[in-house]
């Protein structure tokens, strides 16, 4: 079973209008980390936002919040006000428990976000 | 400055060719790792290692090894065994803590020609 799903292959927003990215996440353990990555064309992946499972409110770093809902286990990335350079793919990533202090990351299969001007 | 380097960025082989893809931190993170991405494709785990001198298969390790003999070092060798090695090819670390950030390198394009 997937640990990590992201159900949009592709997503089309308008420049300056928000658009929500889904994922949702597969685990037992209590203790977990979820994190959003931007990768450009260029390949590099870059680190957005960041929500542990025992945070009560919901991440938000500039444009970027995350809507944390632990008991559906969602982790939606909401991005405000697009801009073109938000054309990319974007990862859904968790790092949970599996025993020893290890903490492997896994990752979403992406989905690819194309901001129209 | 600190970060992760990889290289080479770009890398040609020759099928029956095994090749090393070098990963490289300054971090002081414990934990290393080894990813594959193929084109449109999520990132899959090929081996972890999470001390000096221990490492773990993930996902994908078949055709592919790796050596952890210092912390800052974890090179990837894609072996001849390895059938499809045409991918991209992503190192990260971190420290080993379920609230702290994974820092990737720029990545490594393999092209078997």
């Amino acid at each position: 079973a997937q640990k990590i799903t992201q159900t949009q292959p592709g997503m089309f927003v308008q420049e300056k209008e928000a658009v929500t990215l889904d994922c949702t996440y597969d685990t037992s353990d209590q203790s977990y980390g979820l994190f959003w990555y931007k990768q450009p064309s260029s390949g590099e992946m870059i680190f957005l936002i960041y929500q542990g499972s025992y945070d009560e409110q919901n991440a938000t770093e500039g444009r970027y919040s995350l809507n944390f809902q632990k008991a559906r286990k969602s982790a939606n990335l909401v991005i405000s006000a697009s801009q073109l350079g938000d054309s990319a793919m974007y990862f859904c990533a968790m790092r949970e428990g599996l025993g020893g202090g290890s903490y492997i990351p896994t990752f979403g299969r992406g989905t690819s976000l194309i901001v129209h001007p | 400055d600190g970060g992760i380097t990889q290289s080479p960025k770009y890398l040609f082989r020759k099928e029956g060719q095994n090749v090393t893809l070098s990963c490289e931190q300054n971090l002081n993170h414990d934990a290393m790792y080894w990813y594959r991405q193929d084109p449109g494709q999520g990132l899959r785990l090929i081996y972890y290692s999470q001390i000096v001198n221990d490492f773990q298969k993930g996902d994908i390790a078949e055709g592919y090894s790796v050596s952890r003999e210092k912390k800052e070092s974890f090179p990837l060798t894609v072996t001849s065994a390895q059938k499809n090695p045409t991918a991209f090819y992503l190192c990260a670390s971190s420290l080993r803590t379920p609230g702290y950030t994974i820092y990737f390198g720029e990545g490594s394009w393999l092209t078997v020609v």
